[in-house]
This record gives C-alpha cells, sequence and structure tokens, in this order.
C-alpha cells in the first residue's frame, strides 16, 4: 500500500502558484520525500526530492513541515503544460519498493 | 538528468504471441530496474524489481512465468510477456536508479510502451 495520501483533483488558473499537498505521516527518519509528475501517456518525471530541509529547483519548491507528516509541493506559476498527475512518494535509501499511491490530478485551466 | 529509454513506445500483437519490452540506461549504470504496469486512469502498479545478474523480484500476484525479466547487463533490462493475451493490453513503464555523484540519488522513467494484444 502506498505511504502517502493526496488528494484526488485539484484545478489552478494560469499563471497562479499551485500547491500541492501530501499527507505522508508514517514517514522514517531515512525516508525522502520525492515528487513526479506523470504527462499523459508519457513516463513519470522527475520534479524534485528532500529529507526535512525545504528545496528549490527550476520546476518546483518542496515544503516539508518540521515534524516530515506532510508536504507541499509548490508550482510558482503554473502554466497549461503543468496539467498532469503529481505523485509523492516516500523513499527510503535504496528504492526499496516503490510504491505509487493515486496522485492528484493536477488541471491548469487558462 | 539521466536518460532512460524503452523501446518499442508501442506494439500491437496477436494473442498467443511473445513481446519483448526493452529498458536502457543511455548515460549511466542502473544495478536496479523497475517494471510497472498502467491501466487507464489507474496510477503506476509495481510489477518487479530487477537486479542485474540476477532473479528479479515480482510482486505479489505477478506471474514470473508469464512476465519474464533479465537483467544482464547494468544498462539494460528485458520484460517478456510471454503468451500474450488481451487482458495483457496495458502501459508498460520502467525506470532506473541513477546513484548520482552524491546524495539520495534519482529514479528516471522510460517513456512508457503501450501493448496492445489483439
Amino acid at each position: 500500500d502506498a505511504k502517502t495520501t493526496q488528494p484526488p483533483s485539484m484545478d489552478c488558473a494560469e499563471g497562479r502558484a499551485a500547491n500541492l499537498p501530501c499527507n505522508h505521516s508514517t514517514i522514517s527518519g531515512n525516508e525522502y520525500v520525492y515528487w513526479y509528475r506523470q504527462i499523459h501517456s508519457q513516463g513519470p518525471q522527475y520534479i524534485i526530492h528532500g529529507l526535512k530541509n525545504n528545496e528549490t529547483n527550476e520546476m518546483a519548491s518542496l515544503i516539508i513541515t518540521e515534524d516530515r507528516k506532510s508536504s507541499t509541493l509548490i508550482l510558482p506559476h503554473a502554466t497549461l503544460r503543468d496539467t498532469a498527475v503529481y505523485y509523492c512518494i516516500s523513499l527510503g535509501t535504496g528504492f526499496q519498493k516503490l510504491v505509487f499511491g493515486t496522485g492528484t490530478r493536477l488541471l491548469v485551466s487558462p | 538528468g539521466a536518460v532512460v529509454s524503452q523501446h518499442p513506445s508501442w506494439v500491437i500483437c496477436k494473442s498467443g504471441t511473445s513481446v519483448k519490452i526493452e529498458c536502457r540506461s543511455l548515460d549511466f549504470q542502473a544495478t536496479t530496474m523497475f517494471w510497472y504496469r498502467q491501466f487507464p486512469k489507474q496510477s503506476l502498479m509495481l510489477m518487479a524489481t530487477s537486479n542485474e545478474g540476477s532473479k528479479a523480484t515480482y510482486e505479489q500476484g505477478v506471474e514470473k512465468d508469464k512476465f519474464l525479466i533479465n537483467h544482464a547487463s547494468l544498462t539494460l533490462s528485458t520484460l517478456t510477456v510471454t503468451s500474450a493475451h488481451p487482458e495483457d493490453s496495458s502501459f508498460y513503464i520502467c525506470s532506473a536508479v541513477f546513484a548520482g555523484t552524491g546524495g539520495h540519488g534519482e529514479l528516471f522513467f522510460g517513456e512508457g510502451s503501450r501493448l496492445t494484444v489483439l
């Protein structure tokens, strides 16, 4: 079973920030939080990952709560091309048992 | 980022035939690769973990004689769907672990292979 829970869908207006939440209340100390997204009929695309500090890259920012039980992926200026299913995954070392949950289907509208 | 390539990207075959899907890590070595299948509007389901030089580890409910996995080199894993039937029609995706130059590493996915069994 997936160890993370996400809302099934979210809507966002083009140009606005998209904030995608993820609960991982059973995450262990050595597990990282990874975010991937999957555009229709393509393989998942890596977005970002973090352990306990907030992270930022050219695609997104990742905010992890201090207790590490939840996190938020932020797309600062969503575009139509960001429409996809976003998956939050907790992973330990060695990428053992990589299990995907149902993800959040983000729809960015004009 | 690292590149994982799958071939073919789509294939149509007759029921009863076998189909081989290749997964290659193009610019890095991957001792571990994963195979997933995905049905329409559903999430990815892990089928098996492929380890270079050893037998694959299959998830519960996945028939190892049906889905043959070979990971003969550090850059290639293959999934063979034997005696395919229409219910095997699905989107098959592989991924490979990129250890990188430090840190936790990353997991990269192939583009997926869509199998249609007539």
